[in-house]
This record gives C-alpha cells, sequence and structure tokens, in this order.
C-alpha cells in the first residue's frame, strides 16, 4: 500500500464547477495534511495546510481532513482554466521528522 | 531575492562530469530540504538538514553528496551520475523540522547523457 495515494487523474471538470480531489493517507498516526500545487514545468506551490479535523476554507479552496477515516480532500468552488494543474497531496507522518511525503498528484484541467 | 532560490535552472552533464546544484532560501528558515521529482513518479525526499546537520538520508546513492555550510545554504554534489538521475531536482525550506510548510525552490532540470 502506497502511503499517500492519489487518483492521477485527469480529473476533468466545465468552468464555474466545484472541482473534488481526495488523497488517502497509510499513517494513523500523522499529523499535518498538506495540498500542493503544480504548474507544468514549474515547482508546487503550498495551497492549503489543515491539521485538525473539519474543514477549512481559504477563498475558493476548501480543505477536509478525516483522520479517523485517514481522508483529505481539498475542494475547489467557481472552478476556472487558470486551476488546471496538478494538485498534490503531502502528509508528514507520526515520527514528525520533517519528512513530508508526497502523493503523485491529481491533474485537474478546467474547460472554459 | 526573495524566497527560495535554486542554480543552475537546467543542467546538462555527461556520466562523468561533476557538477553541483546550489540552493538559498532567504525565509530565514532552519531546515533545507532535497526532492527528487521523476516523471510520473510522486516527489522523493533525498536529504534533509536542520541547523545545517543532516537529519535524514533517504537511502540516496553515494553520487549524489549533499552539503550545508548555513541554514541558508544547500548543495548537492553530482558525480558519475546515470541516465536515470535526469529529473527535477527540487529544494526546499521550512521554518523548523516537522509539522511545518514547506516552501520550494525553482528547481533544477537535470538531463544525464
Amino acid at each position: 500500500q502506497k502511503e499517500v495515494e492519489q487518483n492521477s487523474g485527469p480529473l476533468s471538470v466545465p468552468e464555474g464547477a466545484i472541482a473534488s480531489l481526495n488523497c488517502t493517507y497509510s499513517d494513523r498516526g500523522s499529523q499535518s495534511f498538506f495540498w500542493y500545487r503544480q504548474y507544468s514545468g514549474k515547482s508546487p506551490e503550498l495551497i492549503m495546510s489543515i491539521y485538525s479535523n473539519g474543514d477549512k476554507e481559504d477563498g475558493r479552496f476548501t480543505a477536509q481532513l478525516n483522520k479517523a477515516s485517514q481522508y483529505v480532500s481539498l475542494l475547489i468552488r467557481d472552478s476556472q482554466p487558470s486551476d488546471s494543474a496538478t494538485y498534490l497531496c503531502a502528509v508528514v507522518g507520526a515520527s514528525n521528522t520533517g519528512k513530508l511525503i508526497f502523493g503523485q498528484g491529481t491533474t485537474l484541467q478546467v474547460k472554459p | 531575492e526573495t524566497g527560495v532560490t535554486q542554480t543552475p535552472r537546467h543542467l546538462v552533464m555527461g556520466m562523468t562530469n561533476k557538477k553541483s546544484l546550489k540552493c538559498e532560501q532567504h525565509l530565514g528558515h532552519n531546515a533545507m530540504y532535497w526532492y527528487k521529482q521523476s516523471a510520473k513518479k510522486p516527489l522523493e525526499l533525498m536529504f534533509v538538514y536542520n541547523f545545517k546537520e543532516q537529519t535524514e538520508n533517504n537511502s540516496v546513492p553515494s553520487r549524489f553528496s549533499p552539503e550545508c555550510p548555513n541554514s541558508s545554504h544547500l548543495f548537492l554534489h553530482l558525480h558519475t551520475l546515470q541516465p536515470e538521475d535526469s529529473a527535477l531536482y527540487l529544494c526546499a525550506s521550512s521554518t523548523v523540522l516537522g509539522m511545518e510548510t514547506q516552501y520550494f525552490g525553482p528547481g533544477t532540470r537535470l538531463l544525464v547523457l
């Protein structure tokens, strides 16, 4: 079992729709969770961080964490073509050594 | 300069060459990281430094040799690389080691011929 799993996609949504990106992780003791966005040929940039169960909203982005189900998601409301990118889920494991474990990423395509 | 910078941005080298990648962070962070990103694979952590001390070597081959002279600078020395080492090499930094957000540099795109 992979430590952090994401559906590679591509996930295709029309402009203005809600995009839902999902991630599961295997280390039950994980405490820190991050969503990064990576445009083609560029480096990852942080979108959201979440540390406790529930929802965290920032503009059009909402991160959702359910530690009991070992599941973290990212919702993008009113999706725009500029949101088209690969979204990386990353988790810091229970050992808390700073080791950030990444999923393989989900490619999102927002069609005008 | 702000954030995390990396040089060179692109590098082509032969298998017998020796080269170095440089990373500099202007954020006052104390932890720095090297990652490798190959096509169709997740980002792989290579090395972690905390207050200049190496805390993690993620089973990286010895042809990759990191150096951290201070908390702001990180190097990756390369020698006798293989074509499969061709990838995007990313440097990141964080305030402290652990739960804190990591900020990435633009990366060095390496091609080994």
